[in-house]
């Protein structure tokens, strides 16, 4: 199947820092790429849907001017934490669909897990 | 709206025993549903799909799920179990009806396999 990585794999920053997210399709082009969070024993909730060269769609709940979202390539999605804050630390999954394969597969990262002091 | 149902938070289950992790789902046009499992600290692996065709289907590490269309239900089973097993497992279904767009996932059952 299709690769789709994330870097860092683990961060820790102090309150009030910001975190950026990096999201990669690696042997596939990636035009749609989604962006879950997870709590402790929980599911993964959508935050975004980020579209290559457009504005990200937001779920409701999810404040778009605190969790910035950038999809400049077909391989490339970013997601950065402004001013984090504790109840921010979460584990990040990014996810990617192929639509070379008719769009139907969606190919998960390996996560990032944010901790803020 | 779609919706996602996994009733179980926790299926303990002894090796080389059948396993059942349940599921069911909502949508308004036809369902895509998959299965993901999670170990720790990772991310989702992929187990398998049903879009169309047989409603038993086939995926990874010998696993199989069910599409039962009148329940609304897409099981997930395996013949014996293995302690290897243990994870938290995901069903997820999306809409194809409304262009197939958004994945929504279960809640997630955890799966214990005693040795």
């Amino acid at each position: 199947g299709a690769v789709v990585s994330q870097h860092p794999s683990r961060v820790i920053c102090k309150s009030g820092t910001s975190v950026k997210i990096e999201c990669r399709s690696l042997d596939f082009q990636a035009t749609t790429m989604f962006w879950y969070r997870q709590f402790p024993k929980q599911s993964l909730m959508l935050m975004a849907t980020s579209n290559e060269g457009s504005k990200a769609t937001y779920e409701q709940g999810v404040e778009k001017d605190k969790f910035l979202i950038n999809h400049a390539s077909l391989t490339l999605s970013t997601l950065t934490v402004t001013s984090a804050h504790p109840e921010d630390s979460s584990f990040y999954i990014c996810s990617a669909r192929d639509w070379g394969r008719e769009g139907i597969e969606q190919f998960f990262g390996p996560g990032t897990r944010l901790t803020v002091l | 709206a779609q919706s996602v149902a996994q009733p179980e938070d926790q299926v303990n289950v002894a090796e080389g025993n059948p396993l059942t992790v349940k599921c069911t789902y909502s949508v308004s046009g036809n369902p895509y549903l998959f299965w993901y499992v999670q170990y720790p600290n990772r991310g989702l692996q992929f187990l398998l799909k049903y879009i169309t065709g047989d409603n038993l289907v086939k995926g990874s590490y010998g696993f199989e799920a069910e599409f039962n269309k009148s329940q609304t239900s897409f099981h997930l089973k395996k013949p014996s179990a293995l302690v290897s097993d243990s994870a938290l497992y995901f069903c997820a279904v999306r809409d194809s009806g409304t262009g197939g767009f958004k994945t929504i996932f279960g809640a997630g059952t955890r799966l214990f396999v005693k040795a």
